[in-house]
């Protein structure tokens, strides 16, 4: 099935711990994005990248890290610097990077603190 | 600064009846819009979207509204269903790359 795989499911972090969140689509899609979602609210972009090897910030980059080495992968990392990381995180994807490409999403990642 | 938002938190429908869900933007740039619906613990699945060139589009069971007069954007779910419960969210094309900027969400509660 074709789609976006987040991993895992639910993920805890200790005081002063990196994580790291799996986000894979077998999409072909050129576009990768991080959101974060906090309870009763939308989603704020996290980062952002339109091809391979490039990406850029969203609103709310301090604290995270990402990497694009594949088109179909796209990690994004928690760092120790992200002093309030507890909330839901959804990677989407897109055929490409501009206006009018819908953007698919996948079923999330909890993050808690430990 | 610029932002999408909803005008209601939270809509309790009946089943069967028609359910209206309401969207305000504020950038009157944008220029493609979208309708997501997010069920509990899930990631926001797509429902339909509709470029500003448009005023009406229509879908299965679903209809969204573009007034660029008074910027604004509804999504209309007939024979609302028990499965449509969820939060639903309206999102806003804000740049030339296709960054989204999403609003608050709306909450719809079907009742028997």
């Amino acid at each position: 099935d074709g789609g976006i795989t987040q991993s895992p499911k639910y993920l805890f972090r200790k005081e002063g711990q990196n994580v790291t969140l799996s986000c894979e689509q077998n999409l072909n899609h050129d576009a990768m994005y991080w959101y974060r979602q906090d309870p009763g609210q939308g989603l704020r972009l996290i980062y952002y990248s339109q091809i391979v090897n490039d990406f850029q910030k969203g609103d709310i980059a301090e604290g995270y890290s990402v990497s694009r080495e594949k088109k179909e992968s796209f990690p994004l990392t928690v760092t120790s610097a992200q002093k309030n990381p507890t909330a839901f995180y959804l990677c989407a994807s897109s055929m490409a990077g501009g206006p009018a490409y819908i953007q698919y999403f996948g079923a999330g990642t909890r993050l808690s603190v430990l | 600064g610029e932002s999408v938002g909803l005008h209601l938190p939270t809509l309790s429908v009946q089943e069967g009846d028609n359910s209206i869900i309401n969207c305000a933007y504020s950038n009157s740039a944008s220029d493609y819009f979208i309708w997501y619906k997010q069920e509990s613990g899930k990631g926001p699945q797509f429902i339909i979207d509709i470029r500003s060139n448009m005023d009406k589009r229509q879908g299965q069971r679903v209809t969204v509204l573009l007034n660029k007069t008074v910027k604004h954007l509804s999504l209309q779910i007939a024979a609302t269903q028990p499965g449509d419960s969820a939060v639903y969210f309206c999102a806003e094309n804000t740049d030339s790359w296709g960054k989204l900027q999403f609003g608050a969400g709306t909450q719809v509660v079907v009742t028997p």
